[in-house]
């Protein structure tokens, strides 16, 4: 079973700012099964990257994905006040379908 | 424009029953896999189920097998979740999705409901 473990668990930072946001799974996995989402509150989440790389549709290119293996990062580069929510990446197994993370929480120094 | 509209939702006793609906639009609802996610509050995501587009292939999260039952209506776009022995720790808001990458390889739910609360307490 996949473990997917997130951190930090919260930041603060200011609008202007590029921040990294790290998943690391507990084994090696597919990219292509390696997604990240964003959640604000009251709402569903909202697919961002996809494929460990690849931007969802209407995702702007402030928002990249990157890593393999155990390793894999969310880079949003210059913070929007839009952009400060909760960002959880998500596994696909075909043993145990979807996992998640438990989050990070971008909060507004 | 996808549009996935969950309703049924409310309080309910443990032990009790629940029936949520998903009304789909936007796409070609029969020929995708779709699935229900959960968000317990103040947690992550949490996958329960999903079922193929011609229902043939069912999955379960194992802390739900036996209790709750997905299924479809192609007829008219309707996605299902039939909750029976509900408990305490099945309290949570209840996403219907829309999956893809089956034929791919490259998975993601690139779809979400606005979610309906469904709330276990006596």
């Amino acid at each position: 079973e996949i473990v997917l473990t997130q951190s930090p668990g919260t930041l603060s930072l200011s609008p202007g700012e590029g921040v990294t946001l790290s998943c690391r799974a507990s084994h090696s996995v597919d990219s292509n099964s390696l997604a990240w989402y964003q959640q604000k509150p009251g709402q569903a989440p909202r697919l961002l990257i996809f494929a460990a790389s690849a931007r969802a549709t209407g995702i702007p290119d402030r928002f990249s994905g990157s890593g393999s293996g155990t390793d894999f990062i969310l880079t949003i580069s210059r913070l929007e006040p839009d952009d400060f929510a909760v960002y959880y990446c998500q596994h696909f197994g075909s043993s145990q379908g979807y996992t998640f993370g438990q989050g990070t929480k971008l909060e507004i120094k | 424009e996808v549009q996935l509209v969950e309703s049924g939702g409310g309080l309910v006793r443990p032990g009790g029953s629940l029936r949520l609906s998903c009304a789909a639009s936007g796409f070609t609802f029969s020929t995708f896999t779709m699935s229900w996610v959960r968000q317990a509050p103040g947690k992550g995501p949490e996958w329960v189920a999903s079922m193929k587009e011609d229902g043939d292939e069912i999955s379960y999260l194992d802390s739900v097998k036996g209790r709750f039952t997905i299924s479809r209506d192609n007829a008219v776009n309707s996605l299902y979740l039939q909750m029976n022995s509900l408990r305490d720790e099945d309290t949570a808001v209840y996403y219907c999705t829309r999956p893809r990458g089956y034929a791919s390889g490259i998975y993601r739910l690139d779809s979400w409901g606005q979610g309906a609360l469904v709330t276990v307490s006596s």
